[in-house]
């Protein structure tokens, strides 16, 4: 099984709609939660993160890590065009490394 | 301006030859590390560096070396590439101290292929 599962896609959705995307894990132990967000030919960029369980808002972004499902959750609001890249869950594990998931393609119409 | 630089970023090389991915970062981090990242697979980290001469391999280190001979510098040698190593790699930093999420900062990537 691996550490972290993430459906890679793509999804694709008009423009002013709620998007939801999604990541499970595995190990209860985790405790850094992060959303990054890759644009094409870039390197991925930190958009979020959250220490344990709870939300967190940022504007139109919202991060959730339900620890009891092991279940953690980015919801786009109001979502637009420029909002179409790839997004990556990554947990922090145990000593300095951070693992990922495969990352959700996501394609925002006009 | 901070940023994390990869050269080349991109290259078509065949089997057996060897070469070096360079990778400078410029806002003084202490740790650095290099990724490759396929299709299904998402990111893998290939090795990583605490410090200057201090490396350690990640989950996919076979076929690859590093050094980190100077705190800004962390290049990626393949010494005799093959066809599985066709991927597109990313080198990041981060000043991690230990007690945060660590945020990575990456490079624009390197796109190679194997001949």
């Amino acid at each position: 099984q691996k550490e972290v599962e993430q459906d890679p896609g793509p999804l694709s959705v008009p423009e002013g709609a709620i998007v939801s995307l999604n990541c499970t894990y595995s190990n209860s132990a985790f405790q850094y939660f992060m959303w990054y967000r890759q644009y094409s030919r870039k390197g991925p960029e930190l958009l979020m993160y959250t220490y344990s369980s709870g939300n967190k808002e940022d504007g139109r972004f919202t991060a959730q890590v339900d620890k009891s499902s092991k279940y953690i959750s980015l919801f786009i609001r109001d979502s637009q065009p420029s909002d179409s890249a790839t997004y990556l869950c990554a947990i922090r594990t145990g000593g300095f490394k951070t693992i990922f998931g495969a990352g959700t393609r996501l394609f925002v119409k006009a | 301006e901070a940023q994390v630089t990869q050269n080349p970023r991109y290259l078509i090389t065949v089997t057996g030859k060897k070469l070096t991915v360079t990778c400078s970062q410029n806002m003084n981090h202490e740790y650095m590390s290099w990724y490759r990242q396929d299709p299904g697979l998402g990111l893998r980290q290939i090795y990583y560096s605490m410090n200057v001469e201090v490396t350690d391999k990640g989950d996919v280190p076979e076929g690859y070396k590093v050094s980190r001979k100077e705190k800004r510098n962390f290049p990626l040698i393949l010494e005799s590439p093959s066809p599985n190593q066709t991927s597109l790699y990313f080198c990041a930093s981060s000043p991690w101290t230990g007690g945060d999420t660590g945020e990575l900062f990456f490079g624009e990537g390197s796109r190679l292929t194997v001949l």
